[in-house]
């Protein structure tokens, strides 16, 4: 079965700081990545995916991620955080039959 | 402009009472879910629809019904049966195909007193 491990609940970064969240998924075939984000009390939006090709994907806010398939990874990265980032964050895999299977997440808080 | 209509954004009720949450999309969508979202535990999927009065059963489906008489309307029922109703839903819907990229809606957060 798919599944998606998140193993930081929550992370805390300075602002300006850098960032990466992990995600390891587990899945038989190539797998389609997706990484939402989520403010409090809202639904979630898509920050970015992997589907083929270029194993380092850009998504929107200034997000990237890359895919590792020897490790099964697929993090999250930015280089330069904002106050306005602060978010629960989600890794999800594509399933059979176009279910997602998400990860628990992780909140982030970012200190000025 | 196309999107995810949840309603409504709150809702609150009394235990023992089934409750209807409303879903709507105008994006052409074959395919729509809801998934229940509990502190810590992400999002659990509960039933999915991947076209008109068609549905199946996800990881969470028991106290929960859903009816998919019409393509842009996906409305779930939280019955007096589901133990533990009081949470946050969410309303999905994607295109039909290999790539299940995921469109939302803003929420409902139910809770029962």
């Amino acid at each position: 079965a798919q599944s998606v491990t998140q193993p930081d609940i929550h992370i805390t970064v300075s602002e300006g700081a850098s960032l990466e969240l992990r995600c390891n998924y587990s899945y038989g075939a190539t797998p389609y990545l997706f990484w939402y984000v989520q403010s409090p009390g809202q639904g979630l939006q898509l920050l970015l995916k992997y589907f083929s090709g270029d194993t380092l994907v850009q998504g929107i806010k200034g997000f990237e991620a890359e895919f590792k398939r020897s490790q099964s990874s697929f993090n999250l990265r930015k280089p330069s955080v904002h106050w306005s980032d602060a978010a629960e964050y989600f890794c999800a895999v594509g399933a059979n039959g176009n279910k997602l299977v998400f990860g628990a997440g992780t909140i982030l808080r970012v200190k000025s | 402009d196309g999107g995810i209509t949840q309603s409504p954004k709150y809702l609150f009720r009394k235990e023992g009472q089934n409750v209807t949450l409303s879903c709507e999309q105008n994006l052409n969508h074959d395919a729509m879910y809801w998934y229940r979202q509990d502190p810590g535990q992400g999002l659990r999927l509960i039933y999915y629809s991947q076209i008109v009065n068609d549905f199946q059963k996800g990881d969470i489906a028991e106290g929960y019904s859903v009816s998919r008489e019409k393509k842009e309307s996906f409305p779930l029922t939280v019955t007096s049966a589901q133990k533990n109703p009081t949470a946050f839903y969410l309303c999905a819907s994607s295109r039909q195909g290999a790539v299940p990229e995921a469109f939302f809606g803003q929420g409902t957060r139910l809770t029962v007193v």
